[in-house]
């Protein structure tokens, strides 16, 4: 139980596009997501909560304009990453948190992103 | 912020022998702790929690031990297999909190 899933798990792209990251919780209820960044050998830095239907919250120094977050429904979040470029490459890691109010956080395998 | 060349500490042991991670946490708020597993190019994977009216939590060969005195966490794993391989993280939280806050990381290493 409890499994979260990321698409894509990689991605190429040239500098000044898009990127769309799918999370998804296959068997469970998350009203809460969790967008993550992750640079090597670095620990996981929050980016934004993501509640279902309402607007994302973000962190200090994290682009909302940049980094579009939509959770339209209890088992699906998405991370855009809005004109990317090469200092947007990274690791980025979603996570859910079930509807049951328990505050364990599942993470997904998470998506490597590379701007050329 | 980001720390540039930033190094994780690294524990190496020997297989078959038993392992201890320790984390120091700053927010004496803090009442929910877990542990996670993180191997390369993965996600976090949760391996066991505990909540602060606990001092110590089993799971299957591993041990959560919480010193609420001195804000210390140690994640104990018994009999070291390669498979541990891995970086372990901390995480913290409040009791209907909303964010967990990770510490930096542990880098196991098993040598056969």
């Amino acid at each position: 139980g409890a499994v979260v899933s990321q698409h894509p798990s990689w991605v190429i792209c040239k500098s000044g596009t898009s990127v769309k990251i799918e999370c998804r919780s296959l068997d469970f209820q998350a009203t809460t997501m969790f967008w993550y960044r992750q640079f090597p050998k670095q620990s996981l830095m929050l980016m934004a909560t993501s509640n279902e239907g309402s607007k994302a919250t973000y962190e200090q120094g994290v682009e909302k304009d940049k980094f579009l977050i939509n959770h339209a429904s209890l088992t699906l979040s998405t991370l855009t990453v809005t004109s990317a470029h090469p200092e947007d490459s990274s690791f980025y890691i979603c996570s859910a948190r079930a509807s049951w109010g328990v505050e364990t956080q599942y993470f997904g395998p998470g998506t490597r992103l590379l701007v050329l | 912020g980001e720390s540039v060349g930033l190094h994780l500490p690294t524990l190496s042991v020997q297989e078959g022998d038993n392992s201890i991670i320790n984390c120091a946490y700053s927010n004496s708020a803090s009442d929910y702790f877990i542990w996670y597993k993180q191997e390369s190019g993965k996600g976090p994977q949760f391996i066991i929690d505990i909540r602060s009216n606990m001092d110590k939590r089993q799971g299957q060969r591993v041990t959560v031990l919480l010193n609420k005195t001195v804000k210390h966490l140690s994640l104990q794993i018994a009999a070291t297999q390669p498979g541990d391989s891995a970086v372990y993280f901390c995480a913290e939280n409040t009791l209907g909190g909303n964010k967990l806050t990770f510490g930096t990381g542990t880098q196991l290493k098993v040598e056969l």
